[in-house]
């Protein structure tokens, strides 16, 4: 069956340190990867998107990486400030359905 | 301002009885969805909807309808409301239809549900 992963519910981290959150997938052959920010309360909100042709994406403080041949991309939040504190979501595309990953919650310590 | 609302944002209701989650984007976009989401599980698709008089099965659509007779509503009825549907439920919005993974989702703000 069809699996999306994401590393650990719960990540805390020193500000000015850089988070580094985990999604590996099973089953899907995503051509397109999506990451998302979900604060308390809120809708998830888009981030980033990457290609399975693009190793790497970059804006302003966030990095994302996708390996179709590990199924597996990485988040990474460099500089981290507590205003950074949320729930992070991959998502990937499969037809006309977007599937989501249960998030990885992060707390940026002050 | 571009945006997707869900009314109401939150309700208390009974086993069985009728209610509706209105969902409208005023986006002009062609895909709506609906999500619900419980902790641990993530966001589950509902139903989705590719354009007017569309629609279509999510991975979790037993116990709700849906329909799409205008581009910008797409209510998310609960005919007969059970307890295991208390959950949070997100309708959202892409500009295009065309399945293509690169479709950006817009998510209103929530809907929490308690249904007793």
């Amino acid at each position: 069956s069809q699996k999306i992963e994401q590393n650990s519910e719960a990540l805390n981290i020193q500000e000015g340190k850089t988070a580094t959150l985990t999604c590996n997938y099973t089953n899907y052959s995503p051509a397109y990867l999506q990451w998302y920010r979900q604060d308390p309360g809120r809708g998830p909100v888009f981030l980033l998107l990457i290609r399975e042709n693009e190793k790497e994406k970059r804006k302003e403080r966030l990095k994302v990486t996708f390996d179709t041949t590990l199924k597996q991309s990485l988040f990474h939040i460099t500089a981290s400030q507590p205003a950074d504190s949320a729930t992070y979501l991959c998502a990937l595309a499969t037809d006309y359905k977007l599937s989501f990953g249960a998030g990885t919650t992060v707390t940026v310590r002050a | 301002e571009a945006q997707v609302t869900q009314n109401p944002r939150y309700l208390i209701t009974v086993t069985g009885k009728k209610l509706t989650v209105t969902c409208s984007q005023n986006m002009n976009h062609e895909y709506m969805s609906w999500y619900r989401q419980d902790p641990g599980l993530g966001l589950r698709q509902i139903y989705y909807s590719m354009n007017v008089e569309v629609t279509d099965k999510g991975d979790v659509p037993e116990g709700y309808k849906v329909s799409r007779k205008e581009k910008r509503n797409f209510p998310l009825i609960l005919e007969s409301p059970s307890p295991n549907q208390t959950s949070l439920y997100f309708c959202a919005s892409s500009l295009s239809n065309r399945g293509s993974g690169a479709n950006v989702l817009t998510f209103g703000a929530g809907s929490r549900l308690t249904v007793l």
